[in-house]
């Protein structure tokens, strides 16, 4: 069983459209994070959520919209998608905090034309 | 400035041989330091995480070494293997929420 799991694993759209990923964890973890890993491969923090609740929200265009259903899903919602948006998005899950080890899912591709 | 640098940006070694990636940061206040390898489309996977009063630790082939005081951090590769072609990212945390990531060493071993 996959442990942190993301749909789609490709996502080509054009620029203007508003479209989801979804992440699901089968872990337990009370911790979810997004990530965005640009061409330069840098891996950038988004967004954390503990139990639900908003924990990290780095500086990211207010596009973007995370959405907890339950601890065991962290879904990103972007609004308006521009050129710039293109990258790969990791949804991570953890124990608890940051400083737990923290297991990521395969990845997002998303492409904006 | 980023506040974790990594060097080299890229390596290239022969199956079998050692290799050595260095992580050198500036976050503090520090909470714990972690070595990440991230095969090409994949997700990052978590190598080793050391504390404050952890000089070394080891996972099967990989050795992670800290100095907090310092504030170097080194990554060693022992006979390497060719599925050791990967990015290894080094990963700083000053908090229990907060990560500050480095940009990762490129690592491609050769037979």
């Amino acid at each position: 069983d996959t442990a942190v799991s993301q749909t789609p694993k490709y996502l080509v759209t054009q620029m203007g459209n508003d479209k989801s990923i979804k992440c699901e964890q089968n872990l337990g973890h009370d911790t979810m994070y997004w990530y965005k890993q640009d061409s330069k491969k840098f891996l950038k923090i988004m967004f954390s959520y503990n139990n639900k609740e908003l924990i990290i929200n780095e500086t990211v265009p207010n596009r973007f919209s995370p959405k907890s259903p339950d601890k065991a899903h962290l879904n990103l919602h972007i609004n308006s998608l521009e050129l710039g948006d293109s990258a790969v998005y990791f949804c991570a899950s953890s124990q608890d905090k940051n400083t737990d080890t923290q297991y990521f899912g395969p990845g997002t591709r998303l492409t904006v034309l | 400035k980023n506040q974790v640098e990594q060097s080299p940006q890229s390596l290239i070694i022969l199956e079998g041989k050692n290799c050595t990636l260095q992580c050198n940061y500036t976050v503090s206040p520090f909470s714990n330091l972690r070595w990440y390898k991230q095969d090409t489309g994949r997700g990052p996977v978590s190598l080793t995480i050391m504390t404050f009063s952890e000089n070394t630790k080891s996972n099967g082939r990989y050795t992670a070494t800290l100095d907090a005081d310092t504030k170097q951090s080194s990554l060693h590769i022992t006979a390497s293997q060719l599925s050791d072609s990967a990015s290894y990212i080094c990963v700083v945390s000053e908090n229990d929420y907060k990560l500050s990531f480095g940009a990762g060493t490129t690592v491609t071993v050769r037979a």
